[in-house]
């Protein structure tokens, strides 16, 4: 078992709808959690950091986090054709000594139809 | 304020060639990264390093070297470049090891 994992999609939805994005992990020593987007042919950009259980929200952009079950998500409420992108999930653990290491899924690839 | 910047945009080499990816950041950041993306497999990390005079392996360090000499800069060494190494290499910086990383654009390697 991989120790991120992300449905690849593609993931197609019309303009409006709310998305939901979804990662799993199987390394309790995953503390902080990351959404990563990616434009085609550019860089990955942060959207969302949170490293406890629950919920933080940004504008239309929700990330859930529930340790117990080993499950992040991203929620986007009101789908925008400029939202269309590769997100990716990304966890870090702490290696001990003061070392970490980050991690990503491999990313879920949307497209919001006007 | 740049960010990160890498050079070439694009690149491509015949096998066995060598060739050094440049990366810059201009946000005083400690921590510097390289990663690879290949289609459908996500980024992984080639070398990182925690300041300056300091390297270490990632994931997959295998025909790569890396040095960093300053703060701002951290090259990607390529040494007998193999068609496996064709790829979409991204350089990354961060303030700590657990700080949101700031992306550069890429450079897209094909090796022939």
């Amino acid at each position: 078992q991989k120790e991120v994992e992300q449905d690849p999609g593609p993931l197609s939805v019309p303009e409006g709808a709310i998305v939901s994005l979804n990662c799993t992990y199987s390394n309790s020593a995953f503390q902080y959690f990351m959404w990563y987007r990616q434009y085609s042919r550019k860089g990955p950009e942060l959207l969302m950091y949170t490293y406890s259980s629950g919920n933080k929200e940004d504008g239309r952009f929700t990330a859930q986090v529930d340790k117990s079950s080993k499950y992040i998500s991203l929620f986007i409420r009101d789908s925008q054709p400029s939202d269309s992108a590769t997100y990716l999930c990304a966890m870090i653990s702490n290696q001990g000594a003061g070392s970490y290491q980050l991690t990503f899924g491999k990313g879920t690839k949307l497209s919001v139809i006007p | 304020n740049a960010g990160v910047t890498q050079t070439p945009k694009f690149r491509i080499l015949k096998i066995g060639q060598s060739m050094t990816l440049q990366c810059t950041q201009d946000m005083n950041h400690n921590y510097m990264y390289w990663y690879r993306q290949d289609p459908g497999m996500g980024l992984k990390l080639i070398y990182y390093s925690v300041g300056a005079g300091i390297t270490d392996k990632g994931e997959v360090p295998n025909g790569y070297n890396v040095s960093r000499s300053t703060t701002e800069d951290f090259p990607l060494r390529l040494e007998l470049a193999a068609p496996s190494q064709t790829s979409v290499y991204f350089c990354a910086s961060s303030y700590g090891a657990t700080d949101t990383q700031y992306f550069g654009p890429g450079t897209r390697l094909t090796v022939l």
